[in-house]
């Protein structure tokens, strides 16, 4: 069974671009969690993907957006980035909509210029 | 006031000590989580319960539901147990997103 894996580990961008990270989830589950973590503090809920639909989202502007596809990977896209953007991100994936235990990747650090 | 709040931000404790830390949460919630973070971010879920207590190894959560608190104890502490333990609870609003603590930085000393 493989884990949670997240891609690229780590990425410097400048104000105004666009990046993607991507998730791929642990085998069997359906669902996929995208937090933020800026540096000391706990993570913030961004969205959650369950079988290709979003299943909710937090407080983030629509700059920021998903997309979950057939084999349940993930991708997390934030366009015009912004100085705050700089923070880790990590995605979780899960069973049944994430009422069952979340399982983390690795993170990638993000780090806007 | 924050949804989640834990308790020492930070502990500082001798190898062999027990260890506890608290968290308590303001919203109903179908669950809650305690997660380790080590340095470099990766995540580690180590328990969820949403009542009574689990214990796994020298690790032991109890959750009071009534009271809406929480506690992770570690008993024997040992160095590699350095670590950000995060509370995050589960909502049970219809949205099952995780609403996180912000941690404790807890350091062993050998």
């Amino acid at each position: 069974e493989t884990g949670v894996t997240q891609s690229p580990t780590h990425l410097i961008k400048t104000r105004g671009q666009q990046v993607t990270l991507r998730c791929s989830s642990q085998s069997g589950h359906n669902t996929v969690s995208w937090y933020q973590q800026a540096l000391g503090q706990g993570p913030q809920f961004i969205f959650q993907y369950y079988r290709e639909e979003e299943n909710g989202r937090g407080n983030f502007p629509p700059r920021f957006s998903g997309l979950q596809f057939p084999n349940y990977s993930s991708e997390l896209n934030v366009n015009a980035l912004e100085l705050d953007d700089s923070a880790l991100y990590l995605c979780a994936s899960s069973r049944a909509g994430g009422v069952e235990t979340q399982y983390f990747g690795p993170g990638t650090r993000l780090l806007v210029l | 006031k924050n949804e989640v709040e834990q308790s020492p931000q930070n502990l500082t404790a001798q190898e062999g000590e027990f260890i506890t830390i608290n968290c308590s949460y303001s919203v109903g919630i179908s669950a809650l989580h305690w997660l380790q973070q080590h340095p470099g971010g990766g995540i580690v879920s180590l328990f969820m319960l949403s009542s009574g207590k689990k214990k796994h190894g020298r690790l032991i959560a109890t959750i009071n539901i009534q009271e809406k608190h929480s506690s992770l104890h570690i008993t024997a502490s040992h160095p590699r147990d350095s670590a950000v333990y995060i509370c995050a609870v589960l909502s049970n609003f219809g949205n099952e997103k995780l609403t996180f603590g912000t941690g404790t930085r807890l350091t062993i000393i050998p």
